[in-house]
């Protein structure tokens, strides 16, 4: 199962919006409306912010938004903060019972 | 509040078997609404979920197919535990481990990692 295909690397200005994507086949994203988002802080263990494509557990902020098109999924950051600057992760499940990430992003606030 | 407690050591050789426990309190490894992984981390590999048990009428396992071969994740119901075997490990093995539950709603598959340990460093090394 190869891994989800995430940017290395996205930056933005404090109060803007970026967008971080996360491309995969019609064997994992494309086939199941299961994919999942992670914040992880150096050091610690990821954090769960997204599930299902676009829902936000409880606790989560409302800055923070999903979607998905096809073979891709997409994580939304609105008003961006210095405390957004970590590293992010999709995840999706995918055929064969197996769940797959993606490569991570590292998000810059400029 | 539900924990995961990991423990284990953080050396191993190579050609022998990596050997974690995740302790588990405010939940149940049994229960019907919820999925008990393992996946690991390292520079060089990312985030790699390794696989997977739950308990609905009797015990599932699912695992990666890259470990498939040398994998064995077991639930311990009497401690409310599960662990994890890898053997035959080598250098490429090396990574943080973590176990992590998965929120499986009645009625629907299990969703997301909503719950992770707090991550045990494996060196694989003579």
């Amino acid at each position: 199962q190869s891994a989800l295909t995430q940017p290395a690397s996205v930056s933005g200005s404090p109060g803007q919006s970026i967008n971080i994507s996360c491309t995969g086949t019609s064997s994992d994203v494309g086939s199941y409306n299961l994919v999942s988002w992670y914040q992880q802080n150096p050091g610690k263990a990821p954090k769960l912010m997204i599930y299902e494509g676009s829902k936000r557990p409880s606790g989560v902020s409302n800055r923070f938004s999903g979607s998905k098109s096809g073979n891709t999924a997409s994580l939304t950051i609105s008003g961006l903060q210095a405390e957004d600057e970590v590293d992010y992760y999709c995840c999706s499940y995918a055929s064969g019972r197996t769940w797959v990430f993606g490569g991570g992003t590292k998000l810059s606030v400029l | 509040q539900v924990q995961l407690q990991q423990s284990g050591p953080g050396l191993v050789k190579p050609s022998q078997t990596l050997s974690l426990t995740c302790a588990i309190s405010g939940d149940s490894v049994s229960s019907d609404s919820a999925a008990w992984n393992w996946i690991r981390q390292s520079p060089s590999r990312g985030l790699e979920w390794l696989g997977r048990t739950y308990y609905r009428s009797k015990w599932h396992f699912d695992y990666a197919v890259s470990v498939k071969s040398r994998i064995i994740i077991n639930p311990d119901t009497s401690k409310n535990q599960l662990s994890l075997h890898l053997n035959s490990v080598t250098p490429e093995d090396t990574a943080v481990y973590y176990c992590a539950r998965a929120g499986c709603p009645q009625g629907s598959g299990c969703s997301a990692f909503d719950l992770w340990g707090q991550g045990t460093m494996v060196t694989v090394s003579s």
